[in-house]
């Protein structure tokens, strides 16, 4: 296991509504990278988040957006959700350092209806 | 053109067999080089990095040629246990690059008996 977490495991939600993922980063590492994979695809990088401030940033939205806690934990907030919108959603922390060296959570799977 | 491409797949082998894929990239800048396994509805785990003098592990063979912009994957001895999606991903590195992974929409691999 790689000591990434992320909650919830599940999310069912209605288009137009507002959903927080979490994710608890491996204990040690810095630096939070959020992805999204829909069903079929390999995963797509939504941004980064080192120390607090956002650290790249993939061709997502604004109704994207992201925070990173001072304990490296990190939250996901997407706004008017839209059907497209439903894949998983993963998250995966490393070192800033060695950030090509990325360990994901399980993922969370969310589903706009 | 995307820039990680992969062969589209499926594989469907025996047990024993040797299977190879191949990814092409876009980006000349790249500068790091993996190949990830995902498990059905799981997430993604590295499998290993790619280097230009080529890299084994066990049953397991990356190669990486930077002019072509080319990688490989070549798995011998396939187990029951290999079956899963094979992900190309590569990594700028550097600047707000840092830490994005891009990937290829992955190739399924199902080895049966």
């Amino acid at each position: 296991e790689t000591g990434v977490t992320q909650s919830p495991t599940h999310l069912i939600k209605t288009r137009g509504q507002q959903v927080t993922l979490r994710c608890s980063s491996q204990s040690g590492h810095n630096t939070v990278s959020w992805y999204q994979q829909a069903l079929g695809q390999g995963p797509q990088f939504i941004f980064q988040y080192y120390r607090e401030e956002e650290n790249g940033r993939g061709n997502f939205p604004p109704r994207f957006s992201g925070l990173q806690f001072p304990n490296y934990s990190s939250e996901l907030n997407v706004n008017a959700l839209e059907l497209d919108d439903s894949a998983l959603y993963l998250c995966a922390s490393s070192l800033m350092e060695q950030s090509y060296e990325q360990y994901f959570g399980p993922g969370t799977r969310l589903t706009v209806t | 053109r995307k820039e990680v491409e992969q062969d589209p797949g499926p594989f469907n082998v025996p047990e024993g067999a040797t299977v190879a894929f191949n990814c092409t990239y876009s980006n000349s800048a790249s500068q790091s080089f993996f190949w990830y396994r995902q498990d059905c509805r799981k997430e993604p785990k590295l499998l290993m990095s790619v280097y230009s003098s080529g890299n084994e592990d066990g049953r397991f063979t990356a190669q990486l040629n930077r002019a072509s912009q080319y990688i490989s994957l070549l798995i011998r001895d396939s187990k029951l246990s290999d079956s899963a999606t094979y992900l190309c991903v590569v990594s700028l590195g550097g600047g707000t690059s840092y830490g994005k992974l891009t990937f290829g929409q992955g190739t399924i691999l199902t080895v049966h008996p």
